[in-house]
């Protein structure tokens, strides 16, 4: 089941924080982050592993609370490039495939 | 490296017509995938094989076939092509280690069903 993500649009301006949040009605191993530019591929941000590991990017922050199938993704001090759409990934299994949820389109203006 | 590659980037179809999507991937990865991208809809997989010889369905099978020639190469065939089956094709791999590693995307290739 796609996983849900919150909020679906944002608009910043360069300096201001934001968090997208995805949730899960399932268990879940695994939740991923991949940011997508207009007209390009995603691009791999952050793995969160259940039982608190997490790989990726040193300059975002995400969290995972495994009891609520809830995770967070924190983007402080905007930039410009930060500009696009942010999907979330949900592994329910180790080894299992990815789950996409709808995306959440941030904009950064000047 | 070239990592994920698509052919083609750009294709254009009448309705009926056939085509097949290649993708390869340089970096010996078993696992890959195929998705489409509609405005709004998220990635939806298409079909995946999670290792050389095996292909499964994923959410949206239908009006699509694959294959997966050899540990490189997964291609993705439209026998008949419909106006809903416009759409950004993604081709994705993924390697077996632990730690659930990341995918990688390919660029894309941007179908116009007619």
């Amino acid at each position: 089941q796609q996983p849900v993500q919150s909020p679906q649009a944002v608009i910043l301006r360069e300096g201001e924080d934001a968090v997208i949040n995805c949730s899960s009605s399932k268990a879940l191993y695994s939740v991923h982050w991949y940011r997508q530019k207009h007209g390009e591929a995603p691009v791999f941000l952050m793995i969160l592993l259940k039982g608190g590991e997490q790989k990726g990017h040193e300059k975002i922050s995400a969290s995972f609370n495994e009891k609520k199938q809830q995770s967070s993704l924190y983007l402080t001090a905007s930039q410009l490039s930060y500009s696009g759409t942010y999907f979330c990934g949900t592994v329910v299994s180790s080894g299992s495939r990815l789950t996409f949820g709808e995306g959440t389109q941030l904009t950064v203006n000047p | 490296n070239a990592g994920v590659t698509q052919t083609p980037k750009f294709q254009v179809l009448k309705t009926g017509q056939s085509m097949t999507l290649q993708c390869a991937q340089d970096m010996n990865h078993n696992s890959m995938y195929w998705y489409r991208q509609d405005p709004g809809m998220g990635l939806r997989l298409i079909y995946y094989s999670a290792s050389e010889g095996t292909t499964d369905k994923g959410e949206v099978p239908n009006g699509y076939n694959v294959s997966r020639l050899n540990k490189r190469e997964f291609s993705l065939r439209l026998e008949s092509a419909a106006p809903s089956q416009t759409s950004v094709y993604f081709c994705a791999s993924r390697p077996w280690t632990s730690g659930d590693p990341e995918q990688f995307f390919g660029p894309g290739t941007r179908l116009t069903v007619l």
